[in-house]
């Protein structure tokens, strides 16, 4: 059974500082990993989606990678705003496109 | 373009009253998915739907969760009774699934918040 692991649970930086929040699954046999910002309160939005041949994805300031035979993936978030204080998830996706979470990284930029 | 709709967003209810939970998926979206969340966790899939079917329902607790997808496109979860450890966060997923490798990327809906007093 995949187990996803998120370190750290919390973090809290200043603004203006480059972050990377980590992500570890036992399972390396995936098909693709997501990467999700949760608000409070709200749904998940998708920020990136790796898949299992690719190395890495950017979106912006965001840039998530994939090394499947260490079982890791990283979410690097470039010169962090109040605005990116959220709860962040990724989750790996098995051949039935099942999605298995971490517990998520609950991230504040503070001003 | 709509997103996925979920209804009520927020639910209050006694212990052992039933309570349901309907979503709408994105337009075309054949693959439909309903997560539990609880506080300060990761989603958990309960059941997943391809079209009509009912393919993946091994984490619903069939004694008193059950769900429907009439048509293949709107989805009911519902639970009869409800406990006190229901509270939480039910979310619903969609995705479009071909036969193509698996790069099918889910669309949350915002949730449903429930809490059982």
């Amino acid at each position: 059974k995949q187990e996803v692991t998120q370190i750290p649970a919390a973090l809290s930086v200043p603004e203006g500082e480059n972050l990377v929040l980590n992500c570890s699954f036992t399972d390396s046999a995936i098909y693709n990993l997501q990467w999700f910002r949760q608000d409070p309160g709200k749904g998940l939005t998708s920020l990136l989606l790796i898949q299992s041949s690719q190395r890495e994805q950017t979106s912006g300031r965001l840039n998530a990678s994939l090394d499947k035979s260490s079982g890791r993936s990283t979410l690097y978030i470039a010169a962090s705003q109040p605005g990116d204080s959220a709860t962040y998830l990724c989750a790996s996706a098995d051949a039935g496109n099942m999605l298995t979470f971490g517990g998520g990284t609950r991230l504040m930029v503070k001003p | 373009e709509a997103g996925v709709v979920q209804s009520p967003r927020y639910k209050i209810i006694e212990k052992k009253q039933p309570v349901a939970f309907w979503c709408n998926p994105i337009s075309g979206h054949n693959t439909l998915y309903w997560y539990l969340q609880n506080l300060g966790q990761g989603p958990e899939l309960l059941i997943r739907y391809e079209n009509e079917e009912a393919v993946d329902d091994s984490q619903l607790p069939k004694d008193r969760f059950s769900a429907e997808r009439l048509k293949g496109v709107d989805s009911t979860l519902k639970i009869q009774p409800a406990e006190l450890g229901d509270s939480a966060v039910y979310l619903c997923a969609s995705s479009f699934s071909d036969e193509g490798p698996l790069n099918n990327e889910q669309f949350f809906g915002p949730g449903t918040r429930l809490t059982v007093l």
